[in-house]
């Protein structure tokens, strides 16, 4: 079965400083990987995706990752965070049709400091 | 992008009662929806898959007379918690792809909030 961990429970970053979030996944195939940011009363939001090729994904609001299949790795990263990043992140690998069944990592809540 | 909507946002109900949560998608069709269950911190876990003219798919240990999933029309998906007790207050999210050059992107509803009394 496949499986989503995120290390990191939280994080709390200066406004300004860059952002890693960690992502490990088991799966026996190729897997379909996403990371989602839920702020507060929103729905979950895509920030980027990755199916095939290049293993660097540009995503929005700034945010890019890195899939790394040796390490069974897809880490997010931000160079320079905003107050407005503060939210709780998700990792999640699709299998099925076109990756459309879901299974998230536990979540990453990042604090952003003044 | 796609617009999901949930109905109601939130709901408070006795033990015992029972439950209907609306999945609308507003812009598109959807022959399939998700439901998701998302306890307090943590992380979203998918209770079933929602196929409009078919019986839905339940995933391994969710409770299919439980967790009662209608998908009325291409663009409506209910799910229904039966005789609903404390343990059952959750928040519940669905979300429905959208194809896109041969990949789906989920779109999510911004969940609605379950308080069993």
């Amino acid at each position: 079965a496949q499986s989503v961990t995120q290390p990191d429970i939280h994080i709390t970053v200066s406004e300004g400083a860059s952002l890693e979030l960690r992502c490990n996944y088991s799966y026996g195939a190729t897997p379909y990987l996403f990371w989602y940011v839920q702020s507060p009363g929103q729905g979950l939001q895509l920030l980027l995706k990755y199916f095939s090729g290049d293993t660097l994904v540009q995503g929005i609001k700034g945010f890019e990752a890195e899939f790394k299949r040796s390490q069974s790795s897809f880490n997010l990263r931000k160079p320079s965070v905003h107050w407005s990043d503060a939210a709780e992140y998700f990792c999640a690998v699709g299998q099925g049709a076109a990756g459309n069944k879901l299974t998230f990592g536990g979540g990453t809540r990042v604090l952003v400091k003044p | 992008g796609a617009v999901v909507s949930q109905h109601p946002s939130w709901v408070i109900c006795k033990s015992g009662t029972s439950v209907k949560i609306e999945c609308r998608s507003l812009d598109f069709q959807a022959t399939t929806m998700f439901w998701y269950r998302q306890f307090p911190k943590q992380s979203l876990m998918l209770m079933a898959t929602s196929n409009e003219g078919s019986k839905a798919t339940y995933e391994q240990g969710v409770e299919k007379d439980k967790f009662l999933i209608n998908h009325a029309s291409l663009t409506l998906s209910t799910l229904t918690v039966t005789s609903a007790h404390p343990e059952d207050s959750s928040f519940y999210i669905c979300s429905a792809p959208v194809a896109e050059w041969g990949e789906n992107e989920q779109f999510f509803g911004p969940g609605t909030r379950l308080t069993v009394l």
